[in-house]
């Protein structure tokens, strides 16, 4: 298996450019997950999906912040317009979804450098 | 409010001992706990997991203890290695098991 796969692996721009994170899942998996990481507030879920639709966004920290999922093998993550407080690394996880012990399989993360 | 607080200091330990990491939280009732290490530039990766059942899971040099009426899990790992260098997560499941949500995570670092 080629584990969840994220990209772009680093990304630098500049405040107010539009910032777009893709993840594509592990083949089989029925849920998505989306965490922030940043040295002061940690590990963070954003907004998670159940089948393709977003259950929980409770997390996501303002309007500046979407979610995708169009279907199961891809998701995106996008911010617009970015600030340099959205500087952070950004995982993708996924797991086998309902009825499932809640494992999760991170990918290796976008680490966001907003100017 | 709810919390999950793991010790933010670095824990150094020499080779061949056993560390123990620690993870307390407050305001949850979580219906499972795990512990996940993360590597430098590395996404977490999946170790254990514990249910609330249940007072120990162990898994080789790995063991997990989960006492729901102190509210605290510890992670053990016996005959450390440099290698073991890392840092761990813990993690309580909640919203039915669906939601992760993670402490802040334990550096350990283990010197040869």
């Amino acid at each position: 298996d080629a584990g969840v796969i994220q990209s772009p692996r680093h990304e630098v721009t500049e405040m107010g450019q539009e910032v777009t994170l893709r993840c594509k899942p592990i083949s089989g998996h029925n849920s998505l997950f989306w965490y922030r990481q940043t040295m002061m507030r940690g590990l963070e879920l954003l907004i998670y999906f159940n089948n393709n639709v977003p259950i929980d966004d409770s997390g996501m920290p303002e309007d500046r912040f979407s979610a995708k999922m169009p279907n199961a093998s891809f998701s995106t993550l996008k911010i617009q317009p970015s600030e340099p407080r959205d500087s952070a690394v950004y995982f993708c996880a996924s797991s086998p979804g309902a009825g499932n012990t809640g494992e999760l399989f991170f990918g290796e993360g976008s680490r966001l450098t907003v100017l | 409010s709810q919390k999950i607080e793991q010790n933010s200091e670095a824990l150094n330990i020499q080779e061949g001992k056993t560390a123990t990491l620690t993870c307390n939280y407050t305001n949850y009732s979580p219906a499972y706990l795990q512990w996940y290490r993360q590597d430098p530039g590395r996404g977490p990766v999946f170790l254990l997991l514990i249910r609330e059942n249940e007072k120990e899971k162990r898994k080789e040099r790995l063991k997990v203890t989960f006492d729901t009426t102190l509210k605290q899990s510890l992670f053990h790992i016996t005959a450390s290695q440099p290698a073991d260098s890392a840092t761990y997560l813990c993690a309580l499941a909640h919203n039915a098991g669906n939601m992760l949500t993670f402490g802040g995570g334990t550096r350990l670092m283990v010197k040869p």
